[in-house]
């Protein structure tokens, strides 16, 4: 009930194309989910975060697409470009539960110019 | 401003001996994690700390230990390493009141 299932596991999509990575959970007591960007050699850090109670999330080129019924949340990354490439990881925490984050496995996305 | 800073970068240690990978945070978080990321399994929680003092097992502790005897010091040792330990390890730390997780660079170990 505590994991959070990524898919896909890697991604290639052309410059100025739509990349989409999805993720799911069970625990419906999860009510904070966020996205990470990590670069080779670096710490992941945050990219968007989205709580239950909004269906969408938008920054930038960046959306966050929340379904609670599904229980599935997505990234769509809008005109991807070759520096968007990085590996993405979604998460969840119940914010009351001393803010652990449960972990996608990670998606490592390449953008070809 | 340093933020998160973790050493060393790089380790190899030998079966059997011991190291302590060192994290200091200057943001004067609260809430501080230790997660080891292995490929294709995202990151797993080892130990959290919730303030100075206090320090909780997180998913996966075993042959780990750690302390925070201050808000900006979180250690996390390695007793009698194992190959098995052999992994990147991150450090993050939060503030509390907003849940915005901040990174260390990572400290790539291996264990041979």
């Amino acid at each position: 009930q505590q994991q959070v299932k990524q898919s896909p596991q890697s991604l290639i999509v052309q410059k100025g194309g739509i990349s989409i990575i999805n993720c799911a959970y069970e625990n419906t007591a999860f009510d904070y989910f966020p996205w990470y960007q990590q670069f080779p050699g670096k710490g992941p850090a945050l990219l968007i975060a989205i709580r239950p109670d909004v269906s969408e999330k938008k920054e930038g080129r960046f959306t966050i697409s929340f379904n609670k019924s599904a229980k599935q949340f997505s990234l769509h990354i809008m005109d991807s470009q070759p520096g968007d490439s990085a590996t993405y990881f979604c998460a969840a925490s119940i914010m009351d539960s001393n803010y652990q984050l449960i972990w996608g496995a990670g998606t490592k996305l390449i953008i070809k110019p | 401003n340093a933020g998160v800073t973790q050493t060393p970068k790089f380790r190899i240690l030998k079966i059997g001996q011991s190291m302590t990978l060192q994290c200091t945070q200057d943001m004067n978080h609260n809430y501080m994690y230790w997660y080891r990321q292995d490929p294709g399994m995202g990151l797993k929680l080892i130990y959290y700390s919730v303030g100075a003092g206090i320090t909780d097992k997180g998913e996966v502790p075993n042959g780990y230990n750690v302390s925070r005897s201050t808000t900006e010091d979180f250690p996390l040792r390695l007793e009698l390493a194992a190959p098995s330990q052999t992994s990147v390890y991150f450090c993050a730390s939060i503030t509390g009141v907003n849940t915005e997780a901040f990174f260390g660079q990572g400290t790539r170990l291996t264990v041979v």
